[in-house]
């Protein structure tokens, strides 16, 4: 069946780079693009950027300045994220979603990643 | 940014009886090519958002038929005619007309 998995939870110091894995499974990686989702505790859901599967295009949300990247992996059946600077708001819980195109919802999530920022 | 409103924040309701929730954006939604791009998740407890309704008013595959989505422009309504004990957690909606996408403030749902 269509599934993304991610990676297990990490724990930073500050100032630390983080990566969360997503790997998907059950369908064509190529034919579908990936949105990163987090959400601090208490707080709204946050969309961050996505990668355009096929051609690995990327579109990042201006609010974390050039500290988040995503690329998807040589193999072409998962994706990452990559952010880097870590500060506390940064604790969060991490998804990936996949979206099939522009007039699709993001309709398969995973199962979300913890990312704690702590001295 | 586009903000989207959601309101209530919260609401309690008993199983079998109707729920309306209203997202009001910023600004429309509404695109050149006629699809309003606006979305619904639900996040159960302790699970990861799924998705309801997309373009404003498509049900998602596998999801029943009493929850619909209307509206266009900047003002839209997630409506269960039916509310069942399953239903109950945070309901978003979420605009992609625009990067960054942004949700709303979430909606809880109860069940009295």
């Amino acid at each position: 069946q269509v599934q993304l998995v991610q990676s297990g939870a990490e724990v930073k110091k500050p100032g630390a780079s983080v990566r969360v894995v997503c790997t998907a499974s059950g369908y064509v990686f190529t034919n579908y693009a990936m949105h990163w989702v987090r959400q601090a505790p208490g707080q709204r859901l946050e969309w961050m950027g996505w990668i355009n599967g096929h051609n690995g295009d990327t579109y990042y949300s201006q609010r974390f300045q050039g500290r988040l990247t995503i690329a998807r992996d040589a193999s072409a059946t998962a994706a990452h994220m990559d952010l880097s600077g870590l500060r506390s708001e940064d604790t969060a819980v991490y998804y990936c979603a996949r979206k099939p195109s522009l007039n699709d919802g993001l309709d398969v999530w995973g199962q979300g990643t913890t990312v704690t920022v702590s001295s | 940014d586009i903000v989207l409103t959601q309101s209530p924040l919260s609401l309690s309701v008993t199983p079998g009886e109707a729920a309306s929730i209203s997202c009001r954006s910023s600004q429309s939604l509404l695109h050149s090519n006629g699809y309003n791009y606006l979305d619904w998740y639900l996040q159960k407890p302790g699970q990861s958002p799924q998705l309801l309704i997309y373009l404003g008013s498509n049900r998602a595959s596998g999801v029943p038929d009493r929850f619909s989505g209307s509206g266009s422009g900047a003002v839209f309504t997630l409506k269960i005619s039916r509310v069942q004990a399953e239903d109950l957690g945070i309901y978003y909606c979420m605009q992609a007309l625009q990067t960054p996408h942004t949700f709303g403030q979430g909606t809880k749902l109860e069940i009295k």
